[in-house]
């Protein structure tokens, strides 16, 4: 089934740690992002990707890297963890990088940092 | 920043009509995503709205007024599995979704 894979669905892990969230899709689409959402905060954008080889800071970057070595895969990195980034994280992607594109999320991963 | 405003909660009986409202002031306008998010699911694409006026899919439709900077999603003949949060979404200037907190609806039989 055509869609996008996140793991690990989900991980509790100790400050100061460095931990890589896995997001990988196999509908060919250009565009990759990283959203975080948080309680009464919606949706927030961390890092995104027009194309592979490409990316781009979003509303919330610091403390995250990304990179986009091919078309299929867009992983997140936190450097070094701290309790703020305890959240849900969403990888979605799209067709084209146009806002006019439909997004297709991932099933998230929930990360607890203690 | 972005200013996207959207009811909290909302409460409606099986059978009735709700209707959720967004108010948005944001850098730029490029058009306007609805989205549903069951608990502890992925957000799934309900409607787009760029010009304005009502697009109707279903029992869900959508209007926006760009001059108000305003929009409505509007659910009709509520159903439990309507029992969701939505997102409202505005494409800013820089081609980037910019999402609302979301309104949690509840439907109750």
């Amino acid at each position: 089934i055509a869609g996008i894979t996140q793991a690990p669905t989900s991980q509790i892990l100790a400050a100061g740690r460095r931990m890589t969230l896995r997001c990988t899709q196999d509908m060919r689409h250009n565009a990759m992002y990283w959203y975080r959402q948080d309680l009464g905060l919606g949706l927030r954008l961390i890092h995104y990707s027009n194309t592979a080889g490409t990316t781009g800071k979003g509303e919330v970057p610091d403390g995250y890297s990304v990179s986009r070595a091919n078309t299929d895969d867009f992983p997140l990195t936190l450097a070094s963890a701290v309790p703020s980034q305890t959240s849900v994280y969403f990888c979605a992607s799209a067709p084209g990088a146009s806002g006019a594109n439909v997004l297709t999320f991932g099933a998230g991963s929930r990360l607890t940092v203690l | 920043g972005q200013n996207i405003d959207q009811p909290t909660e909302m409460t409606a009986t099986e059978g009735a009509i709700v209707q959720i409202n967004c108010t948005y002031q944001t850098s730029g306008f490029n058009g306007l995503f609805w989205y549903q998010q069951h608990a502890g699911e992925a957000p799934t694409f309900l409607s787009y709205n760029v010009l304005d006026g009502l697009e109707e899919k279903g029992r869900f439709s959508s209007f926006l007024s760009r001059s108000k900077g305003y929009s409505y999603l509007l659910l009709k003949e509520l159903q439990m599995k309507d029992s969701a949060s939505y997102l409202c979404a505005v494409i800013v200037g820089d081609y980037k979704l910019s999402f609302g907190a979301g309104t949690t609806v509840t439907v109750r039989a």
